[in-house]
């Protein structure tokens, strides 16, 4: 079945990288996705990975995929107050109209 | 702006009443879906359409209808609102049947008391 998984709080110091982790359970995934959340908004992609890459670098972020232990991790570089937000992990797999599977979320404090 | 813009952003209802949240996108998107969110849980799916003229339903369908009144509109309709249908809604849509290019709009807020 589909079924994806985050821890659900992370706190760092500003300035220090950020690392949210993910993992999944469908074989068949397509895309990864990492959405930004911030308080009262919809939600933001920042970032999307096709199944058939292990890396991929935009600017702070990075973000790995092992395939084999079905994990995503998202790394945001030089953390700053404005990346405190809920970072979600999703997924979309052949067969499924591309519907967006959820993980619960990740929120991310950033203090000084 | 292009985008999914939905209405209303904030609503409150007594429990049996009913409502219709409207979505609409300007994209030309040919999928468009409807997530709940509710806390500690992500998102989920309530329906969604492939395209113009159909719909199918997601994990959580049950209490809700849907109408994919054209390209452009996909509306949900609570017949009778309850209590657990407290969450905040989330309209998106998608241009074809490739992986990424969701948009989402920015949510309704709804409390049945």
């Amino acid at each position: 079945g589909e079924d994806v998984e985050q821890s659900l709080f992370l706190s760092v110091r500003e300035g220090d990288s950020s690392v949210i982790n993910c993992t999944y359970t469908d074989s068949s995934s397509t895309y990864l996705y990492w959405y930004k959340q911030e308080p009262g908004a919809g939600l933001q992609l920042l970032t999307y990975i096709f199944s058939n890459m292990d890396m991929k670098q935009d600017q702070r972020l990075t973000v790995l995929l092992n395939k084999k232990d079905k994990h995503l991790s998202l790394r945001i570089a030089d953390t700053q107050t404005g990346d405190s937000a809920i970072y979600f992990c999703a997924e979309t797999f052949s067969g499924g109209y591309n519907k967006l599977i959820f993980g619960a979320g990740t929120r991310l404090a950033v203090h000084p | 702006n292009a985008g999914v813009t939905q209405t209303p952003k904030f609503q409150v209802l007594k429990t049996g009443q009913s409502m219709t949240l409207q979505c609409a996108q300007d994209m030309n998107h040919n999928s468009m879906y409807w997530y709940r969110q509710d806390p500690g849980m992500g998102l989920r799916l309530i329906y969604y359409s492939a395209s113009e003229g159909t719909t199918d339903k997601g994990e959580v369908p049950n209490g809700y209808n849907v109408s994919r009144l054209n390209k452009r509109e996909f509306s949900l309709r609570l017949e009778s609102a309850a209590p657990s249908q407290t969450s905040v809604y989330f309209c998106a849509s998608k241009e074809g049947t490739g992986g990424y290019g969701y948009t989402f709009g920015s949510g309704t807020r709804l409390t049945v008391v």
